[in-house]
């Protein structure tokens, strides 16, 4: 059974930097097609792409959070990890990890939800 | 990077009803075209994949086609449960884009 859980802290302060783990089980991000995605949703807004990591480690990034986005993979624990710095309230949102496999972003996180605060 | 165009934003239907939701590209992007449908407080369940392909376990009255640029997700007879937001992603090219959802309300 493939699952993905997101965890990370649910208030940062403006400024700071955001640090979201991804785990996973049921696959292997060394399986040839797998990738992971980070996606996240303002509240009573639309999804938004964030990231991507590939089975090969090729990174890819929404072009207009690229400066402030680092996707990476420690494949040895089965996570994906997701920092963005400068955080601001803007960026209050649900964040979800998802599996993409064959372009289709098939198996969903539950989601974990960010305030940026002071 | 591809944008999506989604339409309409709301829909209002009754149960029973045929809808169908538009989605546009801004370039091609062949058949790279996923539907997801989320329920409130929930994260979004892929529904439709490369266009026209049903996820397993997805009911028949869900539906999908298109290719190039435009895209119709269609639901042949709306259930209570169906009144909930459904967005278009495409996976042609990196970086993804979703676009901008549709929410359909009952009537």
């Amino acid at each position: 059974q493939v699952t993905l859980r997101e965890s990370g802290p649910a208030l940062v302060k403006p400024t700071q930097t955001l640090t979201l783990t991804c785990t996973f089980s049921g696959f292997s991000l060394n399986t040839s097609g797998l990738c992971v995605s980070w996606i996240r949703q303002p509240p009573g807004k639309a999804l938004e792409w964030l990231a991507r990591i590939d089975w090969d480690d090729a990174e890819y990034y929404s072009a207009s959070l690229e400066t402030r986005l680092t996707i990476s993979t420690d494949t040895s624990k089965n996570q994906v990890v997701l920092t963005m710095t400068n955080m601001d309230p803007a960026d209050t949102a649900t964040y979800y990890c998802a599996r993409e496999m064959v372009t289709v972003l098939d198996i969903w996180g539950q989601g974990t939800m960010v305030t940026v605060s002071s | 990077d591809i944008q999506m165009t989604q339409s309409p934003s709301s829909l209002s239907a009754s149960v029973g009803d045929r809808v169908t939701i538009t989605c546009r590209a801004s370039q091609s992007i062949r058949s790279y075209l996923n539907w997801y449908q989320q329920k409130p407080g929930e994260a979004p369940k892929l529904l439709i994949y490369v266009a026209s392909n049903l996820q397993s376990g997805v009911p028949s009255r869900f539906s999908g086609s298109g290719s190039g640029t435009d895209f119709t997700l269609t639901i042949s007879s709306l259930q209570r449960e169906d009144f909930v937001t459904y967005y278009c992603q495409q996976s042609y090219s990196a970086p993804r884009t979703f676009g901008q959802g549709t929410k359909l309300e009952i009537k």
